[in-house]
Order: structure tokens, then sequence, then C-alpha cells
């Protein structure tokens, strides 16, 4: 069995400012890890994706996140916020493939200027 | 640009009709698509598992006689959701993995769907 947990459905930014979303995992195996933006009336976009290769992934759009095996984490973070950062991310676990993931409930991030 | 497209992208029907949404692979042979549905301001809930050329395995409380998935080829995709009613009023969206990478998962822009 596998679950997320996304903490925080709502944060909010200044532009400029850091970004960290955050996010914690159970699974009784090796898990992927990945994070998905998805923006108003769209599908989801792959920001990022852990498969047990390096901890630290980079991603598109200037994110990482750091898989934290001890602390069952995969935290996303951006330097510097963009408006176009604004939009809705997911968190999300799978076993063996990324198409049986099981998606946290996401958290709408804002931009202010 | 897009490597799987959904069609339509919006939808109103009445209650009580049948409605059909085509899931296309555009760039690759999609051996596997799934089929999610999204709630306002909620995570995505998987629907079904689809393979081409067999029965597609429907998820714990989704009922396959209402939402009937067809994978008629290695880039098409339907779901049809018959005899709408306004509960059915949702987002749904399809994803794709392709033959030789099941570690990405690529979605479509996604339908949204009114049932009046």
């Amino acid at each position: 069995a596998q679950s997320v947990t996304q903490l925080g459905s709502h944060v909010s930014v200044s532009e400029g400012a850091l970004v960290l979303l955050r996010c914690n995992y159970s699974s009784s195996v090796p898990p992927y890890l990945f994070w998905y933006v998805q923006y108003p009336n769209q599908g989801l976009q792959l920001l990022l994706k852990y498969t047990s290769a390096a901890t630290l992934v980079k991603g598109i759009n200037g994110f990482e996140a750091e898989f934290k095996k001890s602390e069952t984490s995969f935290h996303l973070t951006k330097p510097s916020a963009h408006m176009s950062d604004a939009a809705e991310y997911f968190c999300a676990v799978s076993d063996y493939n990324a198409g049986k993931s099981t998606f946290g409930d996401g958290t709408t991030l804002t931009v202010k200027p | 640009g897009a490597v799987v497209s959904q069609h339509p992208s919006r939808v109103i029907c009445k209650s009580g009709t049948s409605v059909k949404i085509e899931c296309r692979s555009l760039d690759f042979q999609a051996t596997t698509m799934f089929w999610y549905r999204q709630f306002p301001k909620q995570s995505l809930m998987l629907m079904a598992t689809s393979n081409e050329g067999s029965k597609a395995t429907y998820e714990q409380g989704v009922e396959k006689d209402k939402f009937l998935i067809n994978h008629a080829s290695l880039t098409l995709s339907t779901l049809t959701v018959t005899s709408a009613h306004p509960e059915d009023s949702s987002f749904y969206i399809c994803s794709v993995l392709r033959r030789n990478n099941q570690e990405t998962q690529y979605f479509g822009p996604g339908t949204r769907l009114l049932v009046l």
C-alpha cells in the first residue's frame, strides 16, 4: 500500500521568494516519486521524478526536490518564485511504474506581486 | 508539443445520454493508458487501466458498465460515459505510458463534462 500527504493545501509566496511545497509518502517498497503541475482546466505536466538514482532531483522551470528516505519526504523547492508558477501542484508515489500512481490532494501555489 | 490529445475538450449533454471521450497518443505507441477523474479542487482518482487489445481493469468502486473503456489500438483509447447523470459531471483526464518507458506518465489536457 502507498499513500501521499501534501502538507498545506494552499501556499502563498511573494514573487522572488523561496517556494517550498511539502510531500510525505508511505510505501512498502522503494518508491518512485513524482511532482506534477496543473494549470486551470489542463492536464498534468511532469516537473520531476525520483526513480532511485540521485536523491536530489532537478526538474523543469527551476524546480528541484530531494528524496529523504529517513524522513519519507520529497519536498519541492524553487529558489525564486515567478508569477507563472501559480498553479496546482501534485505529489505522487508509485511502486513499479508511473501509471499506478497514488496522488496527494494537491497544493495550490499563489504568487503575489 | 503535446504528446497526448483528448477530444472533446468540453462537452455538455443532457441527462440520460451517452458521451464518448477519446484519448490519443500522438508521438508513440502507448501500451497502457489510464483514465482519471478529477472533481473541482480535488486530486485525481484513477478510474481504470487500459491495455491495448484487452479488457480494462477498473478500480474498486468504479462501475464498469457505466464507464466503458475501449483500447482499440496502441494510440487510441475511448471512455464512454453511459446514461450520464449530473453526478457524472467532472474533469476526465487520460494518461499514457510508452512501450519502452514505464517511468514517465504523459497526461492529456482533460475533458470537462457537464451533464444537465
